[in-house]
């Protein structure tokens, strides 16, 4: 079974800080995504990455950016954390970028921004 | 990508079929039909997808409409473990997005 491994279940930052949210996932597959998922809103793309050092902008990339160094983990980073980014975010991967392959997604992050 | 409705909530009692709806009638010929589930606090699940043929795996059963304008998942045999949020979404292949609307909350009763 594909695992996509989300670093934290639980992260309390301060407003202003740089917060880093980490994913690992473990089948080589080539995209991994990052959403963050609110009440009502249901899941929002901010950014996806098809390779290693690629990425792309999703619907809400503002006050977010991403890393992609190697192809099993990629990296959402909030550069001065604020409290509307209080959120559950969610990584997940597929295997490939032209077919029909599903995500995986991992558990998710709770992120609160005091 | 073709958007898609769903009824907020469902009950559905152990050991019967759940069936759960999704209509996307804008759906195009390229377009994929998936369905995941998140239960609370979890990330979302993967469960089925198809294009315009029925599909079947260990978990569920996925039935598409001859003009694929809705389709159909179903758990055969619903366990309290299969109370979760549903989401039917469709996607063209090879697209980068998948696009989560507010899915149908089905509860299992015992």
């Amino acid at each position: 079974d594909v695992k996509v491994t989300q670093s934290s279940r639980y992260l309390v930052k301060r407003t202003g800080e740089k917060v880093f949210l980490e994913c690992v996932q473990d089948m080589d597959h080539e995209n991994m995504f990052w959403y963050r998922q609110d009440p009502g809103l249901g899941l929002r793309l901010i950014y996806f990455s098809y390779d290693v050092k690629m990425k792309e902008k999703g619907d809400i990339p503002e006050g977010y950016s991403v890393s992609r160094e190697k192809k099993e983990r990629f990296s959402l980073i909030l550069e001065s954390a604020s409290t509307n980014q209080t959120s559950m975010y969610l990584c997940a991967s597929s295997l490939e970028a032209l077919g029909d392959s599903p995500l995986h997604f991992g558990n998710g992050t709770r992120l609160t921004v005091t | 990508d073709a958007k898609t409705t769903q009824p907020p909530s469902m009950d559905c009692a152990e050991g019967r079929a759940a069936n759960l709806p999704c209509n996307h009638s804008t759906i195009s010929g390229n377009e994929y039909v998936y369905w995941y589930r998140q239960i609370h606090s979890q990330g979302p699940q993967y469960i089925i997808h198809g294009l315009k043929n029925n599909e079947t795996n260990e978990m569920a059963s996925l039935i598409i409409t001859e003009d694929r304008k809705s389709s159909t998942l179903i758990l055969p045999h619903a366990t309290l473990r299969d109370t979760a949020v549903y989401y039917c979404i469709v996607r063209v292949k090879g697209g980068n997005q998948f696009y989560f609307g507010t899915g149908t909350s089905l509860t299992v009763i015992p």
